[in-house]
């Protein structure tokens, strides 16, 4: 059973830093690109960044997040993370981790229950 | 970017009824084009992947079509569990946008 554990949310001010895990399991992780996808509160989705399978500088973002976003993954691990430095009070949502269908341009099965990330001072 | 819009932004049906939501893209994505549904308060889930194909498990009574800039996601019959949010979006290119969503409520 795929499983994708996200952890790491929490309240932080505008300016500071927080870092998002996800602890996968079920699924060879090395062979499936992974998202992170977050939704404000009472809005719809935003895909935020994706990364490959095999990881490395293969990596996406979302215009949004450009420069203030790291997304990195440990294949050895099984585990996916989303450093966020720079904070805003826009970037205040639920963040998902997200298992792609295979690689990075495919879509998203599996998804983790997300975590709340909350942005003021 | 590619600009993904949706259609209408809410409806209102009864149970039984077959709706059709739209999603445009701002450009051709061949049919890179899924849908997803989402229940208040939980994770989205996978309907219909390159725009037609039903995802494992999901009920026949939700159907996918289009290609290039036009899309559209049928519900044959709507049941009660089915009155909840859907989104679309583009795997044609990143970013990965999505659909500003449906919200399909009971009449």
């Amino acid at each position: 059973e795929v499983q994708l554990l996200e952890s790491g949310g929490g309240l932080v001010q505008p300016g500071g830093s927080l870092r998002l895990s996800c602890a996968a399991s079920g699924f060879t992780f090395t062979s499936y690109a992974m998202t992170w996808v977050r939704q404000a509160p009472g809005k719809g989705l935003e895909w935020v960044s994706g990364i490959s399978g095999s990881g490395g500088t293969d990596t996406y973002y979302a215009d949004s997040v450009k420069g203030r976003f790291t997304i990195s993954r440990d294949n050895s691990k099984n585990t996916l993370w989303l450093q966020m430095n720079s904070l805003r009070g826009e970037d205040t949502a639920i963040y998902y981790c997200a298992k792609s269908f295979g690689g990075t341009y495919s879509p998203i099965d599996y998804w983790g229950q997300g975590t709340l990330v909350t942005v003021s001072s | 970017d590619i600009q993904m819009t949706q259609s209408p932004s809410s409806l209102s049906a009864f149970v039984g009824d077959r709706v059709t939501i739209t999603c445009r893209a701002s450009q051709s994505i061949n049919t890179y084009l899924n849908w997803y549904q989402q229940k208040a308060g939980k994770a989205p889930k996978l309907l219909i992947y390159g725009a037609s194909s039903l995802q494992s498990g999901v009920p026949s009574r939700f159907s996918g079509s289009g290609s290039g800039t036009d899309f559209t996601l049928t519900i044959s019959s709507l049941q009660p569990e089915d009155f909840v949010t859907y989104y679309c979006q583009q795997s044609d290119s990143t970013p990965l946008t999505f659909g500003g969503g449906t919200k399909v409520e009971i009449k």
